[in-house]
């Protein structure tokens, strides 16, 4: 069975420094990764998404994610935090069963904490 | 669109008390998806339907738990009775069937049992 895992419970970063989160996936097929952002008190928005091409993809609010197949790593980057980035991040890998359709496991979740 | 719709956003219940939670996705979309949020467990599938029709539900904890959708615009996710071990945020979500994948979520609703 698939599996997501996000080593990182809790990340506390500078505002203005880098961000990289850690997602680490069991999958036998080609996945399709995303990465979810969750903001207190609403639901989870779209950040960026992996099919196939080019391994290092670009999303919404300047970041980006590269898919590492001998890794089997899909970790989220960005250069410069600003204090609105503190949310919690979900990893989640999209599978599908024998004669079934895609379905989306996801990770526990990174809550980044941003410090002025 | 509005986007997925649920209701009620929050809802404080006593042990024992029926719990319904409803929802309206997205226009269009073929799957709804039902989650349950806690600090414990993390985000976890309970069921989802394919065009109105339930595909799993293994992810559904107990028999106290059931959910329906009666039309493509309308799902309800029913805790009889509910107890304060149920207390989460529910989300529900919808997508389409082909294309990139990306489900949408709604705002959640966040059960207290007391």
């Amino acid at each position: 069975a698939q599996s997501v895992t996000q080593p990182d419970i809790h990340i506390t970063v500078s505002e203005g420094a880098s961000l990289e989160l850690r997602c680490n996936y069991s999958y036998g097929a080609t996945p399709y990764l995303f990465w979810y952002v969750q903001s207190p008190g609403q639901g989870l928005q779209l950040l960026l998404k992996y099919f196939s091409g080019d391994t290092l993809v670009q999303g919404i609010k300047g970041f980006e994610a590269e898919f590492k197949r001998s890794q089997s790593s899909f970790n989220l980057r960005k250069p410069s935090v600003h204090w609105s980035d503190a949310a919690e991040y979900f990893c989640a890998v999209d599978s599908r069963p024998p004669g079934g359709s895609y379905i989306p496991t996801f990770g526990r979740g990174t809550s980044l904490i941003v410090h002025p | 669109d509005a986007g997925v719709i649920q209701s009620p956003r929050h809802e404080v219940t006593e042990m024992g008390q029926e719990v319904t939670l409803r929802c309206k996705p997205i226009s269009g979309h073929d799957y709804l998806f039902w989650y349950r949020q806690t600090m414990m467990r993390g985000l976890e599938l309970l069921i989802y339907f394919n065009n109105n029709v339930p595909i799993d539900d293994s992810g559904m904890p107990e028999d106290r738990f059931s959910a329906k959708m009666p039309n493509a615009s309308f799902s309800t996710l029913k805790i009889q009775p509910s107890e304060p071990r149920d207390s989460a945020v529910y989300f529900c979500a919808s997508r389409i069937a082909r294309g990139d994948y990306e489900q949408f979520f709604g705002p959640g609703t966040r059960l207290t049992v007391l």
